[in-house]
């Protein structure tokens, strides 16, 4: 069935850093990726999303690229902040009807 | 305004006990869900309800019963709790089916079996 493989946490960095949280799929077909994150005391929320290959998903200086030759969608960005830190969810879908999640990888920036 | 409301955020109980968690959505979204998150953190689907009908069950017990009383509703009843029921369950919707919109996702109840 389909999985996601998300790097394991938690993931500590200093302010202004350089991020790559790691994720790869499998998945029987063509799935569209996700990144949600969720923020303390919050419900996760959609960060950014790609659906094709080589598609580049992008919000908030945030990226992932679809990699369909290594299938793996990783998470960067360039310079983090304090208010990165968050707990992030790599998710998949093949058909539509639901996600299917990573582990999650919980990040905190220190000043 | 919070989009997706779950209560309660914490729920204590002991084993064979009977409880719920209720979730509302003020979003007019048609499609709801309600996710488990076991003690390994992963997030697995367990019921999605569009226009209140049951459209995915996923392999859960019959002990865990969701009720949709309406669009904006989205129950969950357990019976009979036992040790393993203990995880963070959430709460989820979207317009149309999740993985084709954004999927809007409660805080989260934290339910532990003693």
């Amino acid at each position: 069935g389909d999985s996601v493989t998300q790097m394991e946490g938690p993931v500590t960095l200093s302010e202004e850093a350089f991020l790559t949280i790691n994720c790869t799929y499998t998945a029987t077909g063509y799935p569209s990726l996700f990144w949600y994150v969720q923020y303390p005391g919050e419900g996760l929320q959609l960060l950014l999303k790609a659906t094709k290959a080589d598609d580049k998903g992008s919000n908030k200086g945030f990226e992932a690229t679809y990699r369909k030759e290594t299938t793996s969608f990783h998470l960067e960005k360039g310079s983090v902040q304090v208010s990165d830190s968050a707990v992030y969810f790599c998710a998949l879908s093949e058909n539509g009807e639901k996600l299917t999640f990573g582990t999650g990888t919980r990040l905190t920036i220190i000043p | 305004d919070t989009a997706v409301s779950q209560t309660p955020k914490y729920l204590v109980t002991q084993m064979g006990n009977d409880k719920s968690i209720k979730c509302e959505q003020n979003l007019g979204h048609d499609t709801m869900y309600w996710y488990k998150q076991d003690s390994k953190k992963f997030l697995k689907i367990m019921f999605s309800y569009n226009n209140k009908e049951l459209i995915i069950n996923e392999t859960v017990p019959n002990r865990f019963s969701p009720k949709s009383p309406d669009k904006a509703h989205l129950n969950l009843h357990i019976n009979s709790l036992e040790l393993g029921d203990s995880a963070v369950y959430f709460c989820a919707s979207s317009q149309d089916i999740m993985g084709y919109t954004e999927a809007f996702f409660g805080q989260g109840t934290r339910l532990t079996v003693v």
